[in-house]
């Protein structure tokens, strides 16, 4: 199965910084078959990007992904209040669909 | 608004079983293949079962397979996961999601990511 690795554990950052997420998956994710997903505490996790860099219904535009292969980025524009939170990612062009172990972005 | 929301979690010693139930609404069922996800306290996310939307269509994780049975009932909006034999292993939160994934024509299966969850239902394994 591909394991994803994300990097950095925790992200520490003040509102308005720009907030940078990698996955790097242990071997090419066929056709960039890569989500993102934000989960708050006690709360269902949410999807933001498919595709890869695809933002889904809803999601504001300071949230942009990119990558392919086994590089992947999800950039968080400006941080708002709202946007601390755990991210994971998941490649679902193989099977089993994979997580990340996820990034936590915290009010520094 | 579409909405799915889990139950039937607990805690059960293990060898124990127990049928989590999600019920749906705002959207058509049948339409979609339906997953299965759990988090263990504190830990990520792993994809547990999946069910096609005639519910013949089936797969699981290994770490699951043999053991537990996912099932649906579109007349009752509900998708089921019944889990026997339980480990404290499977302690976790189980969510259930709308799963993107469809059957494309000559190519099969095309697995696709999860856009809707519910808030999920707490299994705990211990004696």
């Amino acid at each position: 199965e591909i394991v994803l690795t994300q990097s950095p554990g925790t992200l520490s950052l003040s509102p308005g910084e720009r907030a940078t997420l990698s996955c790097r998956a242990s071997q090419s994710v066929i056709r960039s078959s890569l989500a993102w997903y934000q989960q708050k505490p006690s709360q269902a996790p949410r999807l933001l990007i498919f595709g890869a860099s695809n933002r889904a219904t809803g999601i504001p535009d300071r949230f942009s992904g990119s990558g392919s292969g086994t590089d992947f980025i999800l950039s968080i524009s400006r941080l708002e209040p709202d946007d601390f939170a755990v991210y994971y990612c998941q490649q679902y062009g193989s099977s089993p669909r994979t997580f990340g172990q996820g990034t936590k972005v915290e009010i520094k | 608004q579409e909405h799915l929301a889990e139950s039937g979690g607990g805690l059960v010693r293990p060898g124990g079983s127990l049928r989590l139930s999600c019920a749906a609404s705002g959207f058509t069922l049948s339409d979609f293949y339906m997953s299965w996800i759990r988090q263990a306290p504190g830990k990520g996310l792993e994809w547990v079962s999946y069910v096609g939307p005639d519910g013949s269509d089936t797969d699981y994780a290994d770490s699951v397979k043999g053991r537990f049975s996912i099932s649906r009932d579109n007349a009752k909006n509900s998708i089921y996961l019944q889990v026997n034999r339980l480990r404290p292993g499977d302690t976790a939160v189980y969510f259930c999601a709308r799963d993107l994934s469809f059957i494309y024509p000559n190519e099969g299966l095309i697995l696709r990511a999860f856009d809707l969850w519910g808030h999920g239902t707490m299994v705990t394994v211990s004696s």
